[in-house]
């Protein structure tokens, strides 16, 4: 599979403690997207990585909250200090180096729940 | 600021009949606009964009400007139909996402 990856896929975590999820995108793909999604949702956009760097983030992205992609290829997401509030999906989706066409990779997610 | 409306919840009707999800939004702007799918146990895909004006698994989607929508449409419903239907809004290089619409289709 060839798609884009998210580890781990399921992490369940006490209130407090710190956690990193990691995004491999499509390996073609320079952009990058994180989104979060809650129950009853759609997916909220978190933050957007061009290559390396990150060109927008979004007010639901708090100080505990941290992106980096490094070298452009992976990206992690870490998130500090974690509330009850953070529990839901986080999903990470990609696309190419073209015309943005609005079509975006998604990958399975990352569900976290935060006891 | 821009956003996407998806009135229904949920939605249920039979194998044949037809279904209509519906998809508000509000943007200052000429808006491009995407119905994404997510069946069970997949992840979030594209289904259609309106620029392509294409008929994507029966499906089609008319945007309208007069009434700021952009509703899903497929004549006879089949039960492989059935999933979580998002409809979202492109702005610059990010997509805005409305709160989905889970479609049954039942024998």
């Amino acid at each position: 599979d060839t798609g884009v990856s998210q580890n781990p896929r399921h992490k369940i975590t006490k209130r407090g403690q710190n956690v990193t999820f990691r995004c491999d995108p499509i390996s073609e793909h320079n952009r990058l997207y994180w989104y979060r999604q809650t129950l009853g949702q759609g997916p909220e956009f978190l933050t957007y990585f061009q290559n390396e760097a990150q060109l927008e983030k979004s007010r639901l992205l708090s100080d505990r909250f941290s992106a980096e992609r490094p070298k452009g290829s992976f990206s992690t997401l870490e998130i500090q200090r974690t509330e009850q509030g953070d529990s839901a999906m986080y999903l990470c989706a990609s696309t190419g180096r073209g015309p943005n066409t609005g079509e975006l990779f998604f990958g399975e997610g990352s569900r976290l729940t935060v006891l | 600021a821009q956003r996407v409306t998806q009135p229904e919840k949920l939605l249920s009707v039979f194998k044949g009949a037809p279904v209509e999800l519906k998809c508000n939004y509000s943007y200052s702007g000429s808006p491009e606009l995407f119905w994404y799918v997510q069946y069970s146990r997949q992840r979030l895909q594209l289904l259609l964009r309106h620029i392509s004006r294409e008929s994507i698994k029966g499906f089609t989607a008319d945007l309208n400007k007069g009434e700021t929508s952009f509703h899903l449409k497929k004549p006879f419903a089949q039960e492989e139909d059935s999933a979580m239907y998002y409809c979202a809004l492109k702005n610059d290089y990010k997509l805005s996402f409305g709160a989905g619409t889970t479609v049954t289709v039942r024998a």
